[in-house]
């Protein structure tokens, strides 16, 4: 069974902080994401990546950056943490792009809260 | 135009009814197609793939009409324990394969 993995539950920061979000997959996946969720917004896309040290900007890139230094491990950043920013953080892997029906496995999610 | 929509509901249906839910697709090269649960302050869970030629599992039904650009999720003999939002979930195209276009999923409430 595939395991994502995210390093937190919950998390509660000041505005201005630097924030790490960490996802782990033992699934030797190729392609790795974050989203965030909101009420009545459904899922959006920040980033993704296809390999080790790709990136891609998802629909709202804006305040995120991402790091994928090893093919298991993909992190999120918040440089300056805002207020705008307090949602649910999903982290979700699959197999390679083009692969027929590779579904996204998703981590339990990060609640964040920036006060 | 979004990629995928769908009917946010809510649905709310008594033990025991058939429900289904529709969702529309912008992107006629679309090949991978799925059906996705979340329930309340959880993450997204797979429910089922949708097959081409349309596939059912146990209690649920999915159907895939290209034509038409839309997929359909058909519950039988609704349990309380299927109440949860349904997620409509298409892949992307060319270079973007790998990426999934979520819809703003469908609310079910399943009462006694």
């Amino acid at each position: 069974d595939v395991k994502v993995t995210q390093s937190s539950r919950y998390l509660v920061k000041r505005t201005g902080e630097k924030v790490f979000l960490e996802c782990v997959q033992d699934m030797d996946h190729e392609n790795m994401f974050w989203y965030r969720q909101d009420p009545g917004l459904g899922l959006r896309l920040i980033y993704f990546s296809y390999d080790v040290k790709m990136k891609e900007k998802g629909d709202i890139p804006e305040g995120y950056s991402v790091s994928r230094e090893k093919k298991e491990r993909f992190s999120l950043i918040l440089e300056s943490a805002s207020t705008n920013q307090t949602s649910m953080y999903l982290c979700a892997s699959s197999l390679l792009p083009g692969t027929y029906n590779s579904p996204l496995h998703f981590g339990n999610g990060t609640r964040l809260t920036v006060t | 135009r979004k990629e995928v929509e769908q009917d946010p509901g809510p649905f709310n249906v008594p033990e025991g009814a058939t429900v289904a839910f529709n969702c529309t697709y912008s992107n006629s090269a679309s090949q991978s197609f799925f059906w996705y649960r979340q329930d309340c302050r959880k993450e997204p869970k797979l429910l089922m793939s949708v097959y081409s030629s349309g596939n059912e599992d146990g209690r649920f039904t999915a159907q895939l009409n290209r034509a038409s650009q839309y997929i359909s999720l058909l519950i039988r003999d609704s349990k309380l324990s299927d109440s949860a939002t349904y997620l409509c979930v298409v892949n992307g195209r060319g270079s973007t394969l790998g990426r999934l276009y979520f819809g703003r999923g469908t609310q079910l409430t399943v009462w006694p």
